[in-house]
Order: C-alpha cells, then sequence, then structure tokens
C-alpha cells in the first residue's frame, strides 16, 4: 500500500539553527500538508500546498516556516531560525484531491531543540 | 508519533467487546469527518470519514455515526481485538483543506 515516508525519524538541532524536515508524499496525491504535534498537545495545522504554492496556512506558519517541492517526488518544510518552542513532532500527509478526501499521513519527524 | 504526555480520556474495554469512542467537534459548518488511529512511534492512520450529508457509515468491524444536530462524532469498533490499542482521534473539515483534529481517546484492550 502507498505511502507517506518523512525523514528523519528524529532531528536535533542547536537553537538558531536552520532545518529541513524532508517528506516524500503519495505519488499520484496532488496536495501536501504539514501539520506538528507539540508534545502534550492536538495535531495543528501548518499549510498546505498545491500546484506549487501554499494555499493554506495557519497563524503558527510565520515568516520563519517555507516549503518547496523541490522535484517531482519530495516536499521539504525549512525552518529558518529555530527556536525551543518549535520542538514537536512534525507530520506530513498528502491527498489525492483536497475536498473531502482523507489525509494520509507519515510517521513524523521528531524535532528537538536544544 | 506518540501522544505522550497528553491527558487522554482512556477507553478500557475486554478482547472482544465493542468499542464506542465519541468526539464533540466544534464548529456547525463542518462538512467532512475523518477518523484515525495512531499508534506508538507512527502517524495518524486513516480508518474511516464520513461526509456531513451522511449519519452513518459501515467500513470493515468499525462503524462512524455522526449527529449533526449535537455535532457529535462516534467511532464504533466492533469485536476489538488487542491489535486495536491506540489513540484515536476524530478531525473535521470546515474551511478549505486543512483538519482540525480533537484531543483523542486512548483505547485500551484488555486480553
Amino acid at each position: 500500500e502507498p505511502e507517506v515516508t518523512q525523514t528523519p525519524s528524529h532531528q536535533v538541532t542547536q537553537m538558531g539553527q536552520e532545518v529541513i524536515l524532508r517528506c516524500v508524499p503519495i505519488s499520484n496525491h496532488l496536495y501536501f500538508y504539514w501539520y506538528r504535534q507539540i508534545l502534550g498537545q492536538k495535531v495543528e495545522f501548518l499549510v498546505s500546498f498545491y500546484n506549487n504554492e501554499i494555499s493554506e496556512k495557519s497563524e503558527i506558519f510565520d515568516d520563519q516556516f517555507s516549503v518547496e517541492r523541490p522535484d517531482g517526488s519530495n516536499f521539504t518544510l525549512k525552518i529558518r531560525s529555530t527556536k525551543l518552542e518549535d520542538s514537536a513532532m512534525y507530520f506530513c500527509a498528502s491527498s489525492e484531491l483536497v475536498f473531502n478526501q482523507p489525509q494520509h499521513f507519515g510517521d513524523g519527524t521528531r524535532l528537538s531543540i536544544l | 508519533g506518540e501522544s505522550v504526555g497528553l491527558h487522554l480520556p482512556t477507553l478500557s474495554v475486554q478482547e472482544g467487546d465493542n468499542s464506542i469512542i465519541n468526539c464533540a467537534y466544534s464548529n456547525s459548518a463542518s462538512d467532512y469527518f475523518i477518523w484515525y488511529k495512531q499508534e506508538s512511534g507512527k502517524g495518524p492512520q486513516f480508518i474511516i470519514d464520513i461526509r456531513s450529508n451522511m449519519d452513518k457509515r459501515q467500513g470493515q468491524r468499525v462503524t462512524v455515526l455522526l449527529n449533526k444536530t449535537v455535532k457529535h462524532l462516534s467511532l464504533q469498533i466492533a469485536a476489538t481485538q488487542p491489535g486495536d490499542s491506540a489513540v484515536y482521534f476524530c478531525a473535521e473539515n470546515n474551511a478549505g483543506n486543512m483538519l482540525t483534529f480533537g484531543g483523542g481517546t486512548r483505547l485500551m484492550v484488555k486480553p
């Protein structure tokens, strides 16, 4: 069964450093998403991406965050200057269509900021 | 993908019994709902979905019920098995393509 894959599974970074989280969505999916889950909190939407541009973003997704689809298979989330509060699980998801379609999630990257 | 640290409501059931997990959603304009299962160390796994023009949908061993009047969603698991032990999240779609997740319920299945 096709699946969303994320790398690395765990990333440890010094505060202030840039980090790039990588995702390979399901191959025939057109919509891509990033969510995060801070320890002890709910899963929160960050951003959605379609046709090489952001289609929707939350208040969390400020200027420190960016997304990119650098080639036909990868989808990345960059945090430019990490803060302690960026420590969380980051989940990538993809869906075939946008409305009334399930989003399929990867197993996440645990980001630890020191 | 753990929900470690979440003070989750917990449902404990005996293997073979039926489980019912409940969720109250927030937005009356939500038109699409999904149940996800999250096992330790993994991401949310799609179980079943339902559109707002339906009040019931069945899958394999699972049934989702939607009550729009009281903004309530439930997931019923028939003949619960040890492999069903996980955290279950409901999620609603009410604006564009973002999902809003509930806080989750931990299901523990006793053999």
